[in-house]
């Protein structure tokens, strides 16, 4: 089954503990990126993969790091969480920018 | 960045009404994507529009590209209570970079 996979789903932690996300698709997409989605905000990208190695900022990269060293995997790192980064996660990927993302299930994440 | 504007921001209508959801932005888009997403999931694909002035059907869902490719709208026609959920378009702007509508939350009332 064709599908992008996010771990964890659900996180609670506490401010500067460093933690990851995983993102991995099945589908053999160039395109990976990373979205929080907040009340009234909608879905921000955070950053974009067009390819291994090739990553670029999107809308709200602050406090994000990524790294795509392989095509399926595109991981979301916090290095210092702080509360403001407290939001619903998701990951998506394509055969490019625009075409349609397909959408992980959302890993919702609490700084405290 | 560019500009863009969905409305209206929450929709609660009854069962059996129609309605219609906005998409608009201050720039062209090369295409765009209308989404539905439901709580505890991604959001998933509805249609992709591409040419300006174009239409898409998909059962009771009308999906309507503007002429001059900066607006989009979806009409849904004897709205059901499974059509429930947040909307989402996401246009393309011609770069790689993507950017959502804050989306319309659409309750449909038995």
């Amino acid at each position: 089954e064709a599908q992008v996979t996010q771990n964890p789903r659900y996180l609670i932690t506490v401010t500067g503990k460093k933690l990851t996300v995983t993102c991995s698709q099945n589908m053999n997409h160039e395109y990976m990126s990373w979205y929080r989605q907040d009340p009234g905000l909608g879905l921000r990208q955070i950053y974009y993969s067009m390819n291994v190695e090739v990553t670029d900022k999107g809308d709200v990269p602050e406090g994000y790091k990524v790294s795509r060293k392989e095509k399926r995997n595109f991981p979301l790192i916090l290095e210092s969480p702080s509360p403001n980064q407290t939001s619903l996660y998701f990951c998506a990927s394509s055969f490019g920018g625009d075409q349609p993302q397909h959408f992980g299930d959302g890993t919702r994440l609490s700084i405290l | 960045t560019q500009l863009l504007e969905q409305s209206p921001q929450f929709l609660s209508i009854q069962e059996g009404e129609n309605l219609t959801v906005y998409c608009n932005s201050s720039s062209v888009f090369s295409s765009l994507q209308w989404y539905r997403q439901e709580p505890g999931e991604g959001p998933v694909l509805l249609v992709t529009v591409v040419t300006g002035g174009e239409v898409k059907k998909l059962k009771r869902l009308t999906f309507q590209f503007g002429d001059a490719r900066k607006d989009s709208s979806l009409h849904i026609t004897a709205a059901q209570p499974g059509d429930t959920g947040l909307y989402l378009c996401g246009p393309n702007f011609g770069n790689e970079k993507l950017t959502f509508g804050t989306g319309t939350r659409l309750t449909i009332i038995p």
